[in-house]
């Protein structure tokens, strides 16, 4: 079982919707939890970062981490088409790397 | 600013070719990482290195090898190049922790025909 379970997609949303990304992991020692955007032909880019358990804010991204569960997602709100990209879980690995999910392709249309 | 620059955004070769894929990043970063991105699989850890001459096996190391002479190089060579190593090519680095941002390259295209 991989570390870092993430659903791929595509998601697509209409424009002004509340978008949902999720992933689940297995492993109850991490307590840093990333989110990383991808744009299209691009490398990825870190969005959001979070240490431990609870919520973080930033503008119209909200980091939701829930360590009991093992569980944590990304909420965006009023979508725009220019958040139309991959969205990478990452959590911190033993060592030096980090462990990615394999990203939830979003598609907001207008 | 931070910069992590790849040499090439498209590559093609032919099978048997020996390909080096060159990273460079301007931050004085400790750790550099070469990730392949494939559809339906994801990132994935090739190689990395968390300082001169150092190196660790990621998670799919057969049929490469890295080179880093200087802290802010880091070399990915496809020693004899194979249809499927036909990816997206991706280099990051990052400060000195595993929890430290990864700032990635724009990525090299490399097609092996």
């Amino acid at each position: 079982q991989k570390e870092v379970e993430q659903d791929p997609g595509p998601l697509s949303v209409p424009e002004g919707a509340i978008v949902s990304l999720n992933c689940t992991y297995s492993n109850s020692a991490f307590q840093y939890f990333m989110w990383y955007r991808q744009y299209s032909r691009k490398g990825p880019e870190l969005l959001m970062y979070t240490y431990s358990s609870g919520n973080k804010e930033d503008g119209r991204f909200t980091a939701q981490v829930d360590k009991s569960s093992k569980y944590i997602s990304l909420f965006i709100r009023d979508s725009q088409p220019s958040d139309s990209a991959t969205y990478l879980c990452a959590m911190e690995n033993s060592g030096y790397a980090l462990n990615f999910g394999k990203g939830t392709s979003l598609l907001v249309t207008p | 600013d931070v910069k992590v620059t790849q040499s090439s955004r498209y590559l093609v070769k032919r099978t048997g070719e020996k390909v080096f894929l060159e990273c460079v990043q301007d931050m004085d970063h400790e750790n550099m990482f070469w990730y392949r991105q494939d559809p339906g699989l994801g990132l994935r850890l090739i190689y990395f290195s968390y300082d001169v001459k150092m190196k660790e096996k990621g998670d799919i190391p057969e049929g490469y090898s890295v080179s880093r002479e200087k802290k802010e190089r880091f070399s990915l060579i496809l020693e004899s190049a194979s249809t499927n190593q036909t990816s997206m090519y991706l280099c990051a680095s990052s400060f000195r922790q595993s929890t430290d941002t990864q700032y990635f390259g724009p990525g090299t295209r490399l097609t092996v025909l």
